[in-house]
């Protein structure tokens, strides 16, 4: 069975203030790992993947295999960071995605 | 090009009604997922359609059902709605396999 878990429900940081959003996976394979995220009144949107190594607003993540961990990071939160973030995985089979249950990012002035 | 688009945005519903949801993904995409998504389950998955074929199930009853037409638009059936079946579907829609699944706004039953 493949599983998700954002432990943290809610992460208040102050505007300049370095963030990190936690995930652990269990998956016996090789999994696709993705963060999304959803922000007021939008779709929920892809923000990055692990196979691509991108930084996407400044935001990046590494995969862990040995802690089968995909952190979330960026050096220095804004306002606009301010959304729900979610970590999913992708097993061997199709599309179908397994959801965390999403950290409430607030970034404070 | 257009995004994912679900309709309607927004239904009401009766216990023991059924309702149809439908999903028009991303020219080009055969891929189409649905999630529930509840304040207290989150986002789980439903089922996944590629090429008219249901490749993946999630662990919902069957009063839970799907299809994708030849175009590739698919629909969802709920059947004998409960309470319990309010939350906002969601309908996401993949190029490949494992590529960037593509969100809808989402439809937002409430079953009364």
């Amino acid at each position: 069975a493949q599983r998700v878990t954002q432990p943290e429900k809610l992460l208040s940081v102050f505007k300049g203030a370095p963030v990190e959003l936690k995930c652990n996976y269990s998956y016996s394979g090789s999994p696709e790992l993705f963060w999304y995220v959803q922000y007021s009144r939008q779709r929920l949107q892809l923000l990055l993947r692990h196979i691509s190594r991108e930084s996407i607003k400044g935001f990046t993540a590494d995969l862990n295999k040995g802690e089968t961990s995909f952190h979330l990071k960026k050096p220095f939160a804004q306002e606009e960071d301010s959304a729900m973030y979610y970590c999913a995985l992708v097993g061997n089979a199709g599309n179908m995605l397994t959801f965390g249950g999403g950290t409430r990012l607030m970034v404070k002035p | 090009k257009a995004g994912v688009t679900q309709t309607p945005r927004y239904l009401i519903k009766t216990r023991g009604q059924q309702v149809t949801l439908s999903c028009s993904p991303i020219s080009g995409h055969r891929s189409v997922s649905w999630y529930q998504q509840t304040p207290g389950q989150g986002l789980q998955f439903l089922f996944e359609y590629f090429s008219e074929t249901q490749r993946n199930k999630g662990n919902f009853p069957g009063r839970f059902s799907g299809r994708q037409f030849s175009n590739s638009r698919s629909e969802m059936n709920v059947s004998t709605l409960e309470l319990g079946d309010s939350a906002l579907y969601l309908c996401a829609s993949s190029f490949g396999e494992g590529t960037e699944a593509f969100f809808g706004q989402g439809t937002r039953l409430t079953v009364v």
